[in-house]
């Protein structure tokens, strides 16, 4: 069975640097994108943008540029969106999915993590 | 960037009747393009890709057609568990694929 499976919620002060994970299981990791997707509160989805774990291939959202980075460690099967310095904008929940078709950053995502919120509040 | 514009924002429908969900992309993703479901506080659902494709364990109530720009997802006889949020991407050649603002469907 395929799981994704984040890391639990977070609150963090303006400035911070953060990093969550999303730990995939049931299928070959390496061999599929995965994606982040931003959603702030009361508010629809966002494509943040994905990464490729075997060989940490990336492709951002302009909207995102400069603002996250991905990076992933294939040995433990487990993707990472990262921030440097939190703003409070930064404030909503963040999903990871894994891309559909092996191989391919052109496919729609059909397993998705629970979520990690990200709280960025002084 | 293709931008993905949904209509209408809102709809409300009876349980028991039909209802049909539009969207519309801003140049042609041809037949890319998949509609997600999403309830309160859960994660997001694939239920349609390739514009027509119905994802895995999805029922059969659950339909979509188009390509090209239009798109449309259709649900016959909504059941209660019908009434969510849903947003059409599209995943035409090259990234960002950036989703719709969404359809809120809610019981009438």
């Amino acid at each position: 069975e395929v799981q994704l499976v984040q890391s639990g919620a977070d609150v963090k002060k303006p400035g911070e640097s953060l990093k969550i994970s999303c730990k995939g299981s049931g299928y070959s990791f390496s061999t599929y994108w995965i994606g982040w997707v931003r959603q702030m509160p009361g508010r629809g989805l966002e494509w943040v943008g994905i990464i490729y774990p075997g060989d940490s291939d990336t492709i951002y959202s302009p909207s995102f540029q400069g603002q996250v980075s991905f990076s992933a460690d294939k040995s433990i099967s487990t993707a990472y969106l990262q921030w440097s310095s939190l703003k409070a904008s930064d404030t909503a929940m963040y999903y990871c999915a894994r891309l559909k078709t092996e191989y391919s950053r052109s496919s729609p995502f059909d397993y998705w993590g629970q979520g990690t919120l990200v709280t960025v509040s002084s | 960037e293709i931008v993905m514009t949904q209509s209408p924002a809102t709809l409300s429908v009876s349980p028991g009747e039909g209802a049909t969900l539009s969207c519309r992309a801003s140049q042609s993703v041809s037949s890319n393009l998949a509609w997600y479901q999403q309830k309160p506080g859960q994660a997001p659902r694939l239920l349609i890709y390739g514009a027509s494709t119905r994802a895995t364990g999805i029922p059969a109530r659950f339909s979509g057609s188009g390509s090209g720009t239009e798109f449309t997802l259709t649900i016959s006889s909504l059941q209660s568990e019908d009434f969510a949020v849903y947003y059409c991407q599209p995943y035409h050649n090259w990234p960002p694929f950036t989703f719709g603002q969404g359809t809120r469907l809610e019981i009438k």
